[in-house]
């Protein structure tokens, strides 16, 4: 069974600062791996989808990575800005029981002081 | 473009009750689900449809119904609400699923649901 981890839980950064989000997968036969940012009492907003043969994806500030082998996945925020602070969600799409599904890391708290 | 919008935002059930979430994409999406989140957790899957008439059972389905009858509404249906279902829910869509951006999921508001 698919599993994901996001590490850290909270983080905590003054703006400005450079940032890595982390996210690992107990398999690696995904088809892809999407990040997701969450605002407090709203929906998901997708950011980046990397797709299971690529290694990275960028979006302005942000930059994906993904190592299928390993099982991992990286989340660069560059010059972090206050307007950042939310729950950042990675989920990798699989084939479970004939269908491909997503399969959702518990996410991680960001927030960016000013 | 609308996209994926959920009726109600919030709801207060009581126990025993049943409601019906509303889910409505207007992408022409083929794939379509349902998701619950609980506080500090990630999303678990509930139902999930790959076409109108096409439904099938996620991680989580005990406690609910779905039905697709077109390509752009999927509703969720609570019988007998118990506080276990107190959650967030979201709908979600795709075109499609696969290696290819087809599989990129967008995601409705969410709708806060409460049962006492």
């Amino acid at each position: 069974k698919q599993e994901v981890t996001q590490i850290p839980a909270a983080l905590s950064v003054p703006e400005g600062e450079n940032l890595v989000l982390n996210c690992s997968f107990t398999d690696s036969a995904i088809y892809n791996l999407q990040w997701f940012r969450q605002d407090p009492g709203k929906g998901l907003t997708s950011l980046l989808l990397i797709q299971s043969s690529q290694r990275e994806q960028t979006s302005g500030r942000l930059n994906a990575s993904l190592d299928k082998s390993s099982g991992r996945s990286t989340l660069y925020i560059a010059a972090s800005q206050p307007g950042d602070s939310a729950t950042y969600l990675c989920a990798v799409s699989d084939l479970q029981g004939g269908s491909e599904k997503l399969v959702f890391g518990k996410g991680t708290k960001l927030t960016v002081n000013p | 473009n609308a996209g994926v919008t959920q009726t109600p935002k919030f709801r207060i059930l009581k126990i025993g009750q049943s409601m019906t979430l509303q889910c409505t994409q207007d992408m022409n999406h083929n794939y379509m689900y349902w998701y619950r989140q609980d506080p500090g957790m990630g999303l678990k899957l509930i139902y999930y449809s790959v076409g109108a008439g096409i439904t099938d059972k996620g991680e989580v389905p005990n406690g609910y119904n779905v039905s697709r009858s077109t390509t752009e509404d999927f509703p969720l249906r609570l019988e007998l609400a118990a506080p276990s279902q107190t959650s967030v829910y979201f709908c979600a869509s795709s075109y499609g699923w696969g290696t290819g951006s087809a599989g990129e999921q967008y995601f409705g508001p969410g709708t806060r649901l409460t049962v006492t």
